[in-house]
């Protein structure tokens, strides 16, 4: 069983709609959730992170934890051709710790205009 | 304020040949260092990581090896490519002995290509 499971996409919305973007992972001990971006051929780059159950808003994004269901998602408003992009869920067991991170595949996301 | 540098952006190596790409942060000292690899369509996979100079830890038993010679420096290699090697290679930092929340820095990455 894959540690951190993201559907691959590819996930197509118009312009201005809402974008869904869901990761689930394994290990239930598991503390800090984050999600990155990353556009074709560049590195990836921090959107948000979350460790508590419910919501966290950024501006357009949203990150929701459900730590019982295991479960973590990134909501995207009014997206924007230049949301299109692959983002990547990436999970911290222990937040202190050097190693850290494990990310899941990534979800390639296309915004329609 | 901090930045990473990655060389060279692009390298394109016959099997059998050996692999040397370095990495480089400014503007911190003791970070916590990494490199990944990132094959077509796939997600990252964390191939070592250094918590200070001359410290390094193996996730993925293969033909790879990583050094630290100097703080701020990490350096991936390898004595003999195999074409199972090409990829994005990016190496990455984070403050060290901080909370998790603080995010890894991502470098501009290597894109290595073994015919």
């Amino acid at each position: 069983q894959k540690e951190v499971e993201q559907n691959s996409g590819p996930l197509s919305v118009p312009e201005g709609a809402i974008a869904s973007l869901n990761c689930t992972y394994s290990d239930r001990g598991s503390q800090s959730f984050f999600w990155y971006r990353q556009y074709s051929g560049k590195s990836p780059e921090l959107i948000m992170f979350i460790y508590s159950n419910g919501d966290k808003e950024d501006g357009r994004f949203t990150a929701q934890l459900n730590k019982a269901s295991q479960y973590v998602s990134l909501l995207i408003r009014d997206s924007q051709p230049s949301d299109s992009a692959t983002y990547l869920c990436a999970v911290s067991l222990d937040p202190w710790a050097a190693r850290q991170l494990t990310f899941g595949s990534g979800t390639q996301l296309t915004v329609l205009p | 304020s901090q930045t990473i540098h990655q060389w060279p952006a692009t390298l394109v190596q016959p099997v059998g040949s050996p692999l040397s790409l370095e990495c480089t942060v400014e503007g911190t000292s003791n970070p916590n260092l990494y490199w990944y690899r990132q094959a077509a369509g796939r997600g990252l996979q964390l191939l070592f990581y250094s918590v200070g100079i001359g410290q390094i830890s193996s996730e993925v038993p293969q033909n790879l090896s990583a050094s630290r010679p100097q703080d701020r420096q990490f350096i991936l290699s390898s004595k003999k490519l195999l074409l199972s090697d090409s990829g994005f290679y990016l190496c990455a930092w984070r403050q060290a002995g901080t909370r998790g929340d603080n995010e890894q820095f991502f470098g501009p990455g290597t894109r290595l290509t073994v015919l």
